[in-house]
């Protein structure tokens, strides 16, 4: 079946430091990648859209600057949080799901990220 | 720009009933997608249903189906036989056809659901 991991599940890093996340895809090829962060107040932002081959796609609000993600294959992605404050706690989601308009996506558990 | 919207905060109900959560969504385009999903205490989101909008009769998975009334921008899930494992946070979305390939999903803001026993 198709599982999408993501690794850490929970992380703390201190105001001003950055840390990666990482997303994988097991069983399908994950030919797009969304990355969300759900506030703790439940609701859920787009970070950015990543399609294999393609531009990362960065919604507004986010920039490349502070959340670099990489693509670099049909299985594997990363995002970074650079220079993490407060307001970028919350759960990091990863969605991936394979080309074309009905395929599904399927979630990872998220990385929480606690900031100090 | 696309919308989805939850009005039910949150709702309780007794074990084995059934239960109805509701969803509307704005959209632009003449085609696409909605779906549920429920977010586990421990926060993994799991797929349940889906909608296709060109299709018209309601999708039905297990205990789970959609009541979905296109003229009204409404799809509702619909729970029945709840049993306790169903307590979660269930979020109704919407992917447009403009984003279907890259799999840009709007999210509501989720009904929290609590089954007793």
């Amino acid at each position: 079946g198709a599982l999408v991991y993501q690794y850490p599940r929970r992380t703390i890093c201190k105001s001003g430091t950055s840390m990666r996340m990482e997303c994988q895809a097991v069983g399908f090829q994950a030919t797009s990648v969304a990355w969300y962060r759900q506030s703790p107040q439940k609701t859920f932002e787009l970070i950015a859209l990543s399609t294999v081959n393609s531009a990362i796609k960065y919604e507004q609000n986010f920039t490349q600057e502070k959340f670099p993600i990489s693509h670099p294959n049909l299985s594997f992605s990363s995002m970074t949080v650079l220079n993490a404050y407060l307001e970028d706690r919350g759960l990091y989601l990863c969605g991936a799901k394979t080309g074309g308009a009905r395929a599904e996506q399927f979630f990872g558990p998220g990385t929480r990220l606690t900031v100090l | 720009a696309q919308k989805v919207t939850q009005t039910q905060t949150s709702i309780s109900v007794m074990e084995k009933t059934t239960v109805t959560m509701d969803c509307v969504y704005e959209t632009q385009d003449s085609s696409y997608f909605l779906f549920w999903y429920k977010q586990t205490a421990s926060g993994e989101i799991v797929f349940l249903i889906r909608q296709d909008s060109y299709k018209k009769e309601n999708a039905t998975v297990g205990h789970y189906s959609l009541n979905f009334q296109k003229p009204k921008s409404s799809i509702g899930l619909i729970i029945t036989a709840t049993q306790i494992e169903d307590s979660a946070v269930y979020f109704c979305a919407m992917r447009e056809v403009a984003g279907a390939n890259t799999g840009k999903l709007t999210f509501g803001h989720g009904t929290i659901l609590r089954v007793h026993p």
